[in-house]
């Protein structure tokens, strides 16, 4: 069973702060980390999908560091704005060949105005 | 920017009856997803789709669940006889390939009460 795990579960972040929160994942059999930004009553969208050790992407003010030999990402939010609020979704894919994309619990980010 | 879209956005139904939960995912995707979270539990995977046929399917999508493409574009899944742990928000997806290097479009979600 693969487990995907994230923390905090949730974060109240004043705004103009920047933070950041972690998804851990089995170190074996890594193909592909996705994150997804999930605002309440809207669909989940996709922010990056990293598949090499070291990856860093960025997206304005987001931005994501892979590390599949000890099995994490980080999500990093810069100068945090009322719109970053929203639930903060990875997902683990195993390798090319099993389509399912293993979900973590989500960090819940609240921007306090 | 392309959408998925899922209807209906709720659905009420007594524990026992059949339902139906529909999708148009994006036109020229190839692969399709139902994925679904009951409520707080993190969102688990049910099926994938792909060339008019199941491609992979978890241990919950048992028989009482189906899914068909009845058309160019609808994406449909078919839960025969509800149970109340059925309850659930349940999303569709739709990739351009099954290779999970791009991320995934998702519809807004049905959620489905079953009582």
């Amino acid at each position: 069973i693969l487990n995907v795990e994230q923390s905090p579960q949730s974060l109240h972040v004043q705004e103009g702060d920047s933070t950041n929160f972690t998804c851990s994942f089995p170190s074996s059999n890594f193909y592909a980390l996705h994150w997804y930004r999930w605002e309440t009553a809207k669909s989940p969208e996709a922010l990056f999908v990293m598949t090499l050790n070291g990856d860093e992407k960025k997206k304005g003010r987001i931005s994501a560091t892979l590390n599949t030999k000890e099995g994490y990402s980080y999500l990093y939010i810069k100068g945090s704005q009322p719109e970053d609020s929203a639930t903060y979704l990875c997902a683990f894919r195993v390798v090319f060949g099993n389509e399912k994309l293993t979900f973590g619990t989500g960090t819940r980010l609240t921007i306090i105005p | 920017e392309p959408e998925v879209t899922q209807t209906p956005s709720h659905q009420v139904t007594q524990m026992g009856q059949e339902v139906i939960l529909r999708c148009v995912p994006i036109s020229n995707h190839l692969y399709f997803y139902w994925y679904r979270q009951i409520l707080g539990q993190k969102v688990e995977f049910l099926v994938s789709f792909y060339n008019n046929e199941i491609s992979e399917k978890s241990e919950i999508f048992d028989d009482q669940f189906s899914v068909e493409r009845p058309d160019g574009s609808n994406f449909t899944l078919k839960i025969r006889s509800t149970k109340l742990e059925d309850s659930a928000m349940y999303f569709c997806a739709s990739s351009v390939t099954g290779r999970g290097l791009e991320g995934y479009t998702f519809g807004s979600g049905t959620r489905l009460t079953v009582v």
